[in-house]
């Protein structure tokens, strides 16, 4: 069964470190989300990605965070400057098709944990 | 504004016990749509259901089954004879029309004893 796979599983960084989370969406998905879990707390929206353009992005997205899709296959969450609060496990999701009726596939997370 | 409120935090029953996991949302919107998402040990959420807004009828897959009710605004999530494997985080989620998002509740932690 085709999954969204998520690298690495735990991300150790030192405050004020760049990192980058990456994906593997499911292969004839064509939007792609990230979402991040502080612990213990809900799963909270962070940004959704279409046709190599962000189509929408939470209040939590600010310019600190950036995505990419630098290939056919990858799509990446990079967080420029960590902060100890960007501590969360951040989930890659993808989908066929937008909208709210769709049913998004998610990663098993990236644990990172801002030292 | 939207909200996804699951007031049971944490519940604990014995296997085959029947549990019931509450879900009330709110939304201005007319037409949305309501998920449940597993959420076991290993971390990964795992989509169980969703519902449009205009379909009030109750589903049942297997031992599961989610009762809808527009009155009260609530999409329970009800699992009847409870197995250890359906120990999980179990959260309710609400997306609204022209939005790809998922708006989710804090989740409520089953525990399901031997």
């Amino acid at each position: 069964e085709p999954e969204v796979t998520q690298t690495p599983s735990h991300q150790v960084t030192q405050m004020g470190q760049e990192v980058i989370l990456r994906c593997v969406p499911i292969s004839n998905h064509l939007y792609f989300y990230w979402y991040r879990q502080i612990l213990g707390q809900k799963v909270e929206f962070l940004v959704s990605f279409y046709n190599n353009e962000i189509s929408e992005k939470s209040e939590i997205f600010d310019d600190q965070f950036s995505v990419e899709r630098p290939d056919g296959s990858n799509f990446t969450l990079k967080i420029r400057s960590t902060k100890l609060e960007d501590s969360a496990m951040y989930f890659c999701a993808s989908s066929e098709r937008g909208g709210p009726a769709t049913e998004a596939f998610f990663g098993q997370g990236t644990r990172l944990t801002v030292v | 504004a939207q909200k996804v409120t699951q007031a049971q935090t944490e519940i604990s029953v014995v296997e085959k016990e029947d549990v019931t996991l509450d879900c009330v949302y709110e939304t201005r919107d007319t037409t949305y749509y309501l998920f449940w998402y597993k959420q076991p040990p290993s971390g990964e959420l795992v989509f169980l259901i969703r519902r449009n807004s205009f379909d009030e009828q109750n589903e049942i897959s297997g031992r599961y089954s989610w009762n809808f009710q527009k009155s009260t605004s609530s999409f329970n999530f009800t699992i009847t004879a409870s197995q250890v494997v359906d120990s999980a985080v179990y959260f309710c989620a609400l997306s609204e029309a022209n939005t790809d998002k998922l708006i989710f509740g804090t989740g409520t932690r089953l525990q399901v004893f031997p």
